[in-house]
C-alpha cells in the first residue's frame, strides 16, 4: 500500500506568491485532514473532508487559505498570498471510517515563505 | 487549561531502563486514546491506542489508561535509542469526534 502521497516535500516561495500543496490519501479511505505543524504551536487541524465534502474548516487562519478535494483520490491546499508567518510543515492524513480509526500521515510538505 | 496535556520534556533516560510518558485529557466522555511517535523531520506515526480502562500491551510498549484519573500513559520497556523521538498523545473529543492533540514530550535514550 502506498500510503499518503504529498508533493511537493519542500517549498521555498516568496511572500505573496501563491502556494499549492497536494494530496493523495490512501484508497479507500474517506477522511482526509490537512495538519499545519509549528514548534510553537504544535499540531493544528485546519480542515477535514469527509467523502470529499469539507466538514470543519474552522482551523483555516484565514481567507488566504483555502482547500479542495475535487474527488476521493485528490486534495489541495492553496494558500494565496502566502506569509512569512505560514512557513511550516503541513501534513496530510487519512483515515477509513469514524473517529476512533487510525489516522495515516503523509510525509509532510515543508514550507518556508521569505 | 489545555484539552490534552503533555510535559514537554525532554525527557532523558538511560538505555534499558522503562520509559514513561504521560498524557492528561479534560473531556471525561472521552473514550478513544492514541499514541503517535514522530521522529525528528518525519510525521506521526501510530504507535498505540486504548479504549478500555486497564493495561494494553504490544511488544515493547504499554499503554495504561485511567478514565476516573483522566490520563493515559505509556511505558516503553527496555528502552533504545532508536525510541528517542518525540511521543504525541491524542484524545477522541466525544463532544464531536474530533481528534485532539498535545504538544508531545520529547523523549532522549541515553546510550
Amino acid at each position: 500500500d502506498a500510503g499518503v502521497i504529498q508533493s511537493p516535500r519542500h517549498e521555498v516561495t516568496e511572500m505573496g506568491q501563491e502556494v499549492t500543496l497536494r494530496c493523495k490519501p490512501i484508497s479507500g479511505h474517506d477522511y482526509l485532514f490537512w495538519y499545519r505543524q509549528t514548534m510553537m504551536r504544535g499540531l493544528e487541524l485546519l480542515i477535514y473532508f469527509n467523502n470529499n465534502v469539507p466538514i470543519d474548516d474552522s482551523g483555516m487562519p484565514e481567507d488566504r487559505f483555502s482547500a479542495k478535494m475535487p474527488n476521493a483520490s485528490f486534495s489541495t491546499l492553496k494558500i494565496q498570498p502566502s506569509e512569512p508567518r505560514d512557513s511550516a510543515v503541513y501534513f496530510c492524513a487519512s483515515r477509513k471510517g469514524p473517529g476512533d480509526s487510525p489516522l495515516h500521515f503523509g510525509n509532510g510538505t515543508r514550507l518556508t515563505v521569505t | 487549561q489545555k484539552e490534552v496535556e503533555q510535559n514537554s520534556g525532554p525527557l532523558s533516560v538511560p538505555e534499558g531502563a522503562i520509559a514513561s510518558l504521560n498524557c492528561t485529557y479534560s473531556d471525561r466522555g472521552s473514550q478513544s486514546f492514541f499514541w503517535y511517535r514522530q521522529y525528528s523531520g518525519k510525521s506521526p506515526e501510530l504507535i498505540m491506542f486504548i479504549y478500555s480502562n486497564g493495561d494494553k500491551e504490544d511488544g515493547r510498549f504499554t499503554a495504561q489508561l485511567n478514565k476516573a484519573s483522566q490520563y493515559v500513559s505509556l511505558l516503553i520497556r527496555d528502552s533504545q535509542p532508536s525510541d528517542s523521538a518525540t511521543y504525541l498523545c491524542a484524545v477522541i473529543r466525544d463532544s464531536n469526534y474530533q481528534l485532539i492533540w498535545g504538544a508531545g514530550t520529547k523523549l532522549i535514550i541515553k546510550p
